[in-house]
C-alpha cells in the first residue's frame, strides 16, 4: 500500500549512457514532481506535471526529460548521463499544487 | 523568484533542551509554507503545514509575516528527533514545487 513509490533504489551507470527512473503513486493525486538532491542534501525542483501542464525548472539540462503514460506516473528519463547528475532523485505527488506533496523513497543514481 | 533561507546548516543540542531551526523566506505573494523531515536514508515527510496549525511531535511553528519567518520550535529535544529538517514553501496556488531551504542537520545529543 506504498503511497509514492520509486524503481530502481539504487541505479549505478556509465557516463554518456541513457537511463530511466520510474514513479508511481496511488493517491490519485493530479500533480507530480521530480526533485534533486544532491551530495551536499541539498534539494531542488526539476519539474511539476499535472495532465495539463509541465512545468519545467529552467536550471535543469534538455537532457532530462518527464514521461506520464498516464495520471499515476511519472518517469525520468535521462540522456548521455554525466558525473555530476549523481544524486538521489526524489519523486512527489499532490493532489493539488499548493497541498501537501507526498514523496518516494529516492532512487540514488551514480554515474561512473 | 521565491527563496526559502535556513542560516544553520547544524544545529547539536543536548536531550531534553529546547530546540528552535530558524526560517526565513522572500516572496511577494502569499506562500504556503511548509517543514519537512528526512530521517536517515529515508524519504521526506511532512511534519508541519502553517494552516493547519497542528502540533506535531511536539514540534511547533508559527507563520510571522513581518519578519517572513516560519521558524520551528520544540521545547524539549528528543534523540529520535535527529535528522534532516527542511523549510520549503509553495507559491499560493501554484504548481511550481516546492523551494527546499539548504536544510538544517539537527543533531540530539545524549
Amino acid at each position: 500500500d506504498t503511497a509514492v513509490s520509486q524503481t530502481p533504489k539504487y541505479l549505478v551507470t556509465q557516463m554518456g549512457n541513457d537511463k530511466s527512473i520510474k514513479c508511481e503513486q496511488n493517491l490519485g493525486h493530479d500533480t507530480m514532481y521530480w526533485y534533486k538532491q544532491d551530495s551536499k542534501k541539498f534539494l531542488k525542483i526539476m519539474f511539476s506535471y499535472n495532465n495539463k501542464e509541465l512545468i519545467i525548472n529552467e536550471t535543469v539540462p534538455n537532457r532530462f526529460s518527464p514521461k506520464s503514460p498516464d495520471k499515476a506516473h511519472l518517469n525520468l528519463h535521462i540522456n548521455s548521463l554525466e558525473l555530476g547528475d549523481s544524486a538521489v532523485y526524489f519523486c512527489a505527488s499532490s493532489q493539488r499544487g499548493s497541498d501537501t506533496q507526498y514523496f518516494g523513497p529516492g532512487t540514488r543514481l551514480t554515474v561512473l | 523568484a521565491q527563496r526559502v533561507t535556513q542560516p544553520e546548516k547544524l544545529l547539536s543540542v543536548f536531550k531534553g533542551a529546547p530546540v528552535e531551526l530558524k526560517c526565513n523566506y522572500s516572496y511577494s505573494g502569499s506562500p504556503e509554507l511548509f517543514w519537512y523531515v528526512q530521517y536517515s536514508r529515508q524519504r521526506l515527510q511532512l511534519l508541519l503545514r502553517h494552516i493547519s496549525r497542528e502540533s506535531i511531535k511536539g514540534f511547533t511553528a508559527d507563520l510571522n509575516k513581518g519578519e517572513t519567518s516560519f521558524h520551528l520550535k520544540k521545547p524539549f529535544a528528543q534523540e529520535e528527533d535527529s535528522a534532516m529538517y527542511y523549510c520549503a514553501l509553495v507559491p499560493g496556488g501554484g504548481a511550481d514545487g516546492l523551494t527546499f531551504g539548504k536544510g538544517t542537520h539537527l543533531i540530539i545529543q545524549p
